[in-house]
């Protein structure tokens, strides 16, 4: 029963490094989140995807990249890493045009020094 | 886009205390709502949730909800609170022609003996 998994848990990068969060889920659904979340801002939408092959920007796109090969993985690419990135990263999965759930994963703590 | 707003970002309460978490969100279209709980260092958990059918929606954990179309209101109870559900709690709506969550800011409830 794996759901949504996110890699890596906990990551710390310089100021200009790049890097890919991974998430998989096993449960066939079609459209797919990527959210970040900051203290006393709740959950803001980065990209969204609706099927393989397309990709979409949330509210909060600069200075992330997506892209969706699969119905099971949705990468989100950071280029140049930059403290204002430093954040929480949640990634979440829905099997419906019309949201009536969403499944989260654990989370990836990102941390820009 | 849905606009959510939760009213109180800190709720401390004493164990065994009812607690009332407000939500309000910004149309009268229809909407689909939800409450997730996340404790720390956790992901998201979905508490509950209102589609379609009674105000009144019961959730996980002895939690429930009541929807006011007229008030734009989802607010979250629960009669009597342990030390477990200390937790931070999100409002989320989504409209019923979109595939995309909009969240509060959150609540964090603290629960003391």
């Amino acid at each position: 029963n794996a759901g949504v998994t996110q890699t890596p848990k906990f990551r710390i990068l310089k100021i200009g490094q790049s890097m890919t969060l991974q998430c998989a889920q096993d449960m066939n659904h079609n459209y797919m989140y990527w959210y970040r979340q900051d203290p006393g801002m709740g959950l803001k939408l980065i990209y969204y995807s609706v099927g393989a092959g397309i990709t979409d920007k949330g509210e909060v796109p600069n200075g992330y990249n997506v892209s969706r090969s699969t119905t099971e993985d949705f990468p989100l690419r950071l280029e140049l890493a930059a403290p204002s990135q430093t954040s929480v990263y949640f990634c979440a999965s829905s099997p419906e045009l019309r949201l009536t759930e969403a499944f989260f994963g654990q989370g990836t703590r990102l941390t820009v020094v | 886009a849905q606009s959510v707003t939760q009213l109180d970002s800190q709720v401390p309460v004493f164990e065994e205390a009812p607690v009332e978490l407000r939500c309000n969100y910004s149309s009268s279209v229809s909407v689909y709502l939800f409450w997730y709980v996340q404790y720390p260092n956790q992901g998201l958990q979905l508490l509950l949730k209102y589609l379609s059918g009674s105000t009144l929606v019961k959730g996980i954990n002895g939690f429930e909800a009541e929807f006011n179309k007229s008030q734009t209101s989802f607010h979250l109870r629960k009669p009597s609170v342990h030390i477990s559900d200390t937790a931070e709690y999100f409002c989320a709506v989504s409209d019923r022609d979109d595939y995309k969550l909009s969240f509060g800011a959150g609540t964090t409830v603290t629960v003391r003996a």
